[in-house]
């Protein structure tokens, strides 16, 4: 069982849906939680960081972490066919540098 | 401000060869990690470097390994390379622990 798992899709919607991303996790000592965006050939953009329990909001993305269930989110609000591209979510541990882990990504396509 | 730099952006290569791949980090950050994303298995963490030295290592065999300068520029070296070397090699840059930025990668072909 891989420590992260993500739903790869392909997950298609109509403009202006509602998006709603997961991943869930086995290690309990994660304690960070990063969301990315990946367009083709391309290296991963930073969307979303957080560290704690609950929503964090930036623009039309919002972020939610359970840690009790070991879930976390990624919500797109009013999609727009510019946010096609792959969403990775990745975690990590404190105290022990950097070393992300990452899911395997969703592929997301929003449709005029 | 620039942004992590990768280079070269694409490389092709045979079996049994040897690559070197390099990343600038963005200036002011002094942890270099890398990362290897395939089809089949995703982004994998190869290893970081911090101030020079490694700090965290993934689970690859010795025929990957880096180094990273005193101005933090870091290099990947694969040695003996396979067919399932290929992929895009990924380079991010952070200031401590912190959040990783990516730069574009360098997607490397094995024939």
């Amino acid at each position: 069982q891989k420590e992260v798992e993500q739903d790869p899709g392909p997950l298609s919607v109509p403009e202006g849906a509602i998006v709603s991303l997961n991943c869930t996790y086995s290690n309990s000592a994660f304690q960070y939680f990063m969301w990315y965006r990946q367009y083709s050939r391309k290296g991963p953009e930073l969307l979303m960081y957080t560290y704690s329990s609950g929503n964090k909001e930036d623009g039309r993305f919002t972020a939610q972490v359970d840690k009790s269930s070991k879930y976390i989110s990624l919500f797109i609000r009013d999609s727009q066919p510019s946010d096609s591209a792959t969403y990775l979510c990745a975690m990590g541990t404190t105290g022990g540098g950097n070393k992300l882990t990452f899911g395997t990504g969703t592929q997301l396509k929003v449709e005029l | 401000k620039a942004g992590v730099t990768q280079t070269p952006r694409y490389l092709i290569k045979t079996r049994g060869q040897q690559v070197t791949l390099s990343c600038s980090p963005i200036s002011g950050h002094r942890s270099v990690s890398w990362y290897q994303q395939t089809p089949g298995q995703g982004l994998q963490f190869l290893f970081e470097y911090f101030s020079e030295t490694q700090r965290n290592k993934g689970n690859f065999p010795g025929r990957f390994s880096g180094r990273q300068f005193s101005n933090s520029r870091s290099e990947m070296n694969v040695s003996t390379l396979e067919l399932g070397d290929s992929a895009l090699y990924l380079c991010a840059s952070s200031l401590s622990s912190d959040t990783q930025y990516f730069g574009p990668g360098t997607r490397l072909t094995v024939l």
